[in-house]
Formats: C-alpha cells, structure tokens, sequence
C-alpha cells in the first residue's frame, strides 16, 4: 500500500553542522512534499514543502530536493543550531486519493549539540 | 487569531467508556482531519472531512466516530475506550485539499486505562 519511510529515526550532529534526513514514497503519483517540525508537546508545523515540478527548493538554512525517477526527497538544515533540535516527519500527498491526506514518515529525532 | 484549539489537552478514562474530542479552527478551512500519533508508527490518519457534512476513513478508522455539523468544529469520539487508543491525537485543518498546507492543533493526550 501507500508508504513512506524515513530515516534515520535518530540523528545526532554539532552545532553548525549540516543535516540530512531522506524519505522514500511507494505512490509514483504522489506530487506534493512537505517536512514539519515537531517541538516537544507542540502539534507538527510546516517548515518547507516541495511539488513535483521543481527539483529544488530552499529557504534560509532550509533545503529540500525531490528526485522522482527514485522516489526519494530529503531534507538539508545547514548551520545547525540547537533550536532546531526536534522531530522532523516527511510526508508525501498521494494526488490519486483526490483528497489532501498524507502519508508520513516515521520521524526524525534530531539532536543539535551546542 | 486563535487559528485551531483541541479540548481537552490530557484526558484519562478507563476502558470501556466513551470518550470525545474536541477540534475547533477559526480559519473557515474547508479540510479538516484527525490523526494519532504512536512511537515507531509517525502519524496515521484516523478520518478526515472535507466539508461540513463529509467525512471519510484514513488508514486507522477502527474504534473511532466524527461528525462535521459546522465547518469549524471536528469533534472525535471513542465509542468505546481501549487501551490500544492510549496515544496523542492531533486534529489539522487547511484550506483545501491535494497539496495545500495543514495546520496542526496542539494535541490531546489520551490515557486509557
């Protein structure tokens, strides 16, 4: 079925470091991208989305890229700082459903050490 | 702008019962949806609804009742509490639907006991 994997579950780097996390969807069809943070007892906020007519999108020290021919999106934070220390969930937005759910990844648990 | 609240923020009950919860937005969205969040699982849809009066399963819909009388309120309700549906449910709404931006509430824990 539809499906998303996420890894790694857990990422640990120094501050200013960079950071990856890398999705994989199953649903070719899918075209619609986001990334939200999860701070501790808050609900999931949007920090940066990608559809599948760009490649490339960044924001600050936000990126994220979408290669479709492997079904894989990933998401660069650079210059880490320990603010961004938080879960991270990827989604994918499967078009063939026709109405907006997402299926997500099981989340990152990123650390910033100071 | 209070944009979107859930009510309550912790619940305890016990198995059995019956146990409702509340998600309201002030953004007229016309999407709104229901998911749960366990560890290991990220967060699985449990309904959504893309206007008053319409609804529909996600992937987890077992156990679980909405209704959408008005646009602005997407109540969720545990017929009957198990311990399986101990989790943390996150209500989000959004505008429309296939690629808009969904915007979450700050959860309600649940504990069944």
């Amino acid at each position: 079925g539809e499906n998303v994997e996420q890894h790694p579950s857990t990422l640990s780097v120094q501050e200013g470091d960079s950071a990856v996390i890398k999705c994989t969807y199953s649903d070719s069809a899918s075209n619609y991208f986001p990334w939200y943070k999860q701070e501790l007892g808050k609900g999931p906020q949007l920090i940066i989305d990608i559809r599948s007519n760009v490649g490339e999108k960044k924001d600050q020290r936000i990126a994220v890229t979408l290669n479709k021919t492997a079904k894989h999106f990933s998401l660069h934070i650079t210059e880490t700082q320990p603010e961004d220390s938080a879960v991270y969930f990827c989604a994918a937005s499967m078009s063939s459903s026709n109405t907006g759910k997402l299926i997500f990844g099981q989340g990152t648990t990123l650390q910033v050490k100071p | 702008d209070a944009g979107i609240t859930q009510s309550p923020r912790y619940k305890i009950t016990e198995t059995g019962r019956q146990v409702t919860l509340m998600c309201h937005q002030t953004w007229s969205h016309s999407y709104m949806f229901w998911y749960r969040q366990d560890l290991g699982h990220g967060l699985r849809l449990i309904y959504y609804s893309a206007a008053a009066d319409i609804t529909d399963k996600g992937e987890v819909p077992d156990g679980y009742v909405v209704s959408r009388s008005k646009t602005e309120n997407f109540p969720l309700t545990l017929e009957s509490a198990t311990r399986s549906q101990t989790s943390v449910y996150f209500c989000a709404s959004a505008i429309g639907g296939p690629g808009e931006t969904q915007y979450f509430g700050p959860g309600t824990r649940l504990l069944v006991l």
